[in-house]
């Protein structure tokens, strides 16, 4: 069974820091997925990666398929941007996700 | 364009009664997902649907029914409605192997 991991569980930062969430999962994918899930509720798509990295704006996402690890980062973190993340990888032939249980990231004026 | 929709937000039902969520989306996405969220734990596949007139169980189907009525909507029903299935719903859809876009939540308490 896949296994999807996130570190930290939570991340309390200072406006302008720049901030890193890891991802780590156990089986072969073709597809990581980043999330953003804020205090409203609403789930909202930020990244889908099979390899390298993709920036938007302030945020990056990276992923290492060999070592099954991925980051998101962001920079010049801002208080808008607390929130929570969730990592979720879709396995080879598989239509489904699995998640992480998500970082929950606050960031402080 | 609205998305995904979700109904009702939010519900309170007592132990053994009956509901249905809608849930519909405008984008002809062929896949469907019926979801839950609880505290400390990652989402977690109910039922979900690759296409209209299929459906398969996910990780935690027991107590749960589906209909993909056509390709825009996709119900999830609770026939007997228990404590445990107390949380927070979401659906969400997507096309082949994109992002998946999701619906706003529909938060239920079950007494």
């Amino acid at each position: 069974k896949n296994e999807v991991e996130q570190s930290p569980q939570n991340l309390t930062a200072q406006e302008g820091e720049f901030i890193t969430i890891n991802c780590s999962y156990s089986v072969g994918i073709s597809a990581l997925h980043w999330l953003q899930q804020h205090p409203g509720g609403g789930i909202v798509s930020l990244f889908m990666l099979s390899s390298g990295k993709k920036k938007h704006g302030r945020l990056i996402a990276t992923i290492n398929i060999q070592e099954k690890h991925s980051s998101l980062h962001i920079t010049a973190s801002h208080p808008r941007d607390s929130a929570v993340y969730i990592c979720a990888v879709k396995e080879r032939g598989n239509e489904k996700l699995t998640f992480g249980t998500g970082t929950r990231l606050t960031i402080i004026p | 364009n609205a998305g995904v929709t979700q109904t009702p937000k939010f519900q309170v039902l007592k132990t053994g009664q009956s509901m249905t969520l809608q849930c519909a989306q405008d984008m002809n996405h062929n896949s469907m997902y019926w979801y839950r969220q609880d505290p400390g734990m990652g989402l977690r596949l109910i039922y979900y649907s690759a296409s209209e007139g299929t459906t398969d169980k996910g990780e935690v189907p027991n107590g749960y029914n589906v209909s993909r009525l056509n390709k825009r909507e996709f119900s999830l029903r609770l026939e007997s409605a228990a404590p445990s299935q107390t949380s927070v719903y979401f659906c969400a859809s997507n096309h082949r192997v994109n992002e998946q876009f999701f619906g706003p939540g529909t938060r239920l308490t079950v007494l």
